[in-house]
């Protein structure tokens, strides 16, 4: 089946440890793109990636780096210098054809917890 | 800044009845305006989708109105049904592959 897959479900992270989070998908999009969701604050942008081997800064990157070597695999390692890491993050991707091809398809989300 | 204001946060609405949402932009740009439906521990899916050459699209029992000069959309879900209860986000991009810009979401319960 095609779609966002996204591993693991939950996490826990120590204090001072960097994790990363996997995002891979089948449906042949060209952008893929991270959010990250908090109780009440709607889904804000972390990193986006349009193309193979370029991505940019979304409005909360600090803390967090991603890399895109397949057009396939977008993941994203959050670092110690996230401060507030906790939170729900969803992969999402897009690159359809007319009135579909914004049309952003998310995975089922990683919840992150630091412990 | 929010780019997209939504409103309102909660809605409780009664089984039968029709919940309204409504959101609002700034950036003309836009050119892209999508409802998701998110159910607890879910990622979000897409509902429903406008684009702002046409002023409502209706699929089943949910329609979007769009007002451009207004610079609003909303969502109404007709006989809503406690199957509907979810958080829904409304969202809008600008063209090309450009990322969408959520608003904060509103969580809707039906009640019986």
């Amino acid at each position: 089946d095609g779609g966002i897959t996204q591993s693991p479900k939950y996490l826990f992270r120590k204090e001072g440890q960097n994790v990363t989070l996997s995002c891979e998908q089948n449906l042949n999009h060209d952008a893929m793109y991270w959010y990250r969701q908090d109780p009440g604050q709607g889904l804000r942008l972390i990193y986006y990636s349009q193309i193979v081997n370029d991505f940019q800064k979304g409005d909360i990157a600090e803390g967090y780096s991603v890399s895109r070597e397949k057009k396939e695999s977008f993941p994203l390692t959050v670092t110690s210098a996230q401060k507030n890491p906790t939170a729900f993050y969803l992969c999402a991707s897009s690159g359809g054809v007319g009135f579909g091809r914004a049309e952003a398809f998310f995975g089922q989300g990683t919840r992150l917890t630091v412990v | 800044q929010q780019q997209v204001k939504q409103s309102p946060q909660s809605l409780i609405v009664q089984k039968g009845g029709i919940s309204i949402i409504n959101c609002a932009y700034e950036n003309t740009a836009f050119d892209y305006f999508p409802w998701y439906q998110q159910f607890p521990g879910k990622g979000p899916a897409l509902l429903i989708a406008i684009r702002p050459d046409v002023s409502e699209k209706k699929e089943g029992r949910f329609t979007i109105s769009f007002n451009k000069s207004a610079k609003q959309f909303s969502l109404h879900i007709m006989d809503s049904q406690p199957g509907d209860s979810a958080t829904y986000f409304c969202a809008a991009s600008s063209p090309g592959n450009t990322p969408l810009v959520f608003g904060k979401g509103t969580r809707l319960s039906v009640i019986a």
